[in-house]
């Protein structure tokens, strides 16, 4: 049994650009949820993903988007990237029925 | 605002120690109660979760207190060794078709030898 991949696992950015972040999710897992981390933070919920659809979604502008695919994996957007965004972003994925979550060992984005 | 209030920041406890860390939250809809684990470059790993219809949740050294009317639910590791050194969050979320978790900031653990 696969466990949560995320790619890439370190990332540099200049304020402006635009990112893409990747998940696979856990074997049998149709749920993708993406949190951020900021150091010495816990996680903050962006946005749930279900059947293709947002289905949930934290505070964050809409700068943050995302999609899942057929395949249940998913990505992450952000768009003008800001120096706040900098943090590690963490995908977990989870069955429909139940609530444990696997998380991935996420990606860490540095913004300068 | 934050919804899950985690205390201490920060702990250092003798290896065979008793680790205690404890969280208070405010919605009464939460149902859902876990705690992760996380060390450096890894993501959190569930560790033992509660539902509020039990007081007390064991699993090997772990355990769960929970108070539902004090809205406090609190993390017990007995005989703390070094392994056991790493982050640990509480959170909470409630049922249904969205698992949005809430997080506590966080406690790092330290077990020294």
């Amino acid at each position: 049994e696969t466990g949560v991949t995320q790619s890439p696992t370190h990332l540099i950015k200049t304020r402006g650009q635009q990112v893409t972040l990747r998940c696979s999710s856990q074997s049998g897992h149709n749920t993708v949820s993406w949190y951020q981390q900021a150091l010495g933070q816990g996680p903050q919920f962006i946005f749930q993903y279900y059947r293709e659809e947002e289905n949930g979604r934290g505070n964050f502008p809409p700068r943050f988007s995302g999609l899942q695919f057929p395949n249940y994996s998913s990505e992450l957007n952000v768009n003008a990237l800001e120096l706040d965004d900098s943090a590690l972003y963490l995908c977990a994925s989870s069955a429909k029925t139940g609530n444990g979550y696997t998380f991935g060992s996420g990606t860490r984005l540095t913004v300068v | 605002q934050q919804q899950v209030k985690q205390s201490p920041q920060s702990l250092i406890v003798q290896k065979g120690g008793i680790s205690i860390i404890n969280c208070a939250y405010e919605n009464t809809a939460f149902d859902y109660f876990p705690w992760y684990q996380q060390f450096p470059g890894k993501g959190p790993a569930l560790l033992i979760a509660i539902r509020p219809d039990v007081s007390e949740k064991k699993e090997g050294r772990f355990t769960i207190s929970f108070n539902k009317s004090a809205k406090q639910f609190s993390l017990h590791i007995m005989d703390s060794q070094p392994g056991d050194s790493a982050t640990y969050f509480c959170a909470a979320n409630s049922g249904g078709s969205n698992y949005k978790l809430t997080f506590g900031k966080g406690t790092l653990l330290t077990v020294n030898p």
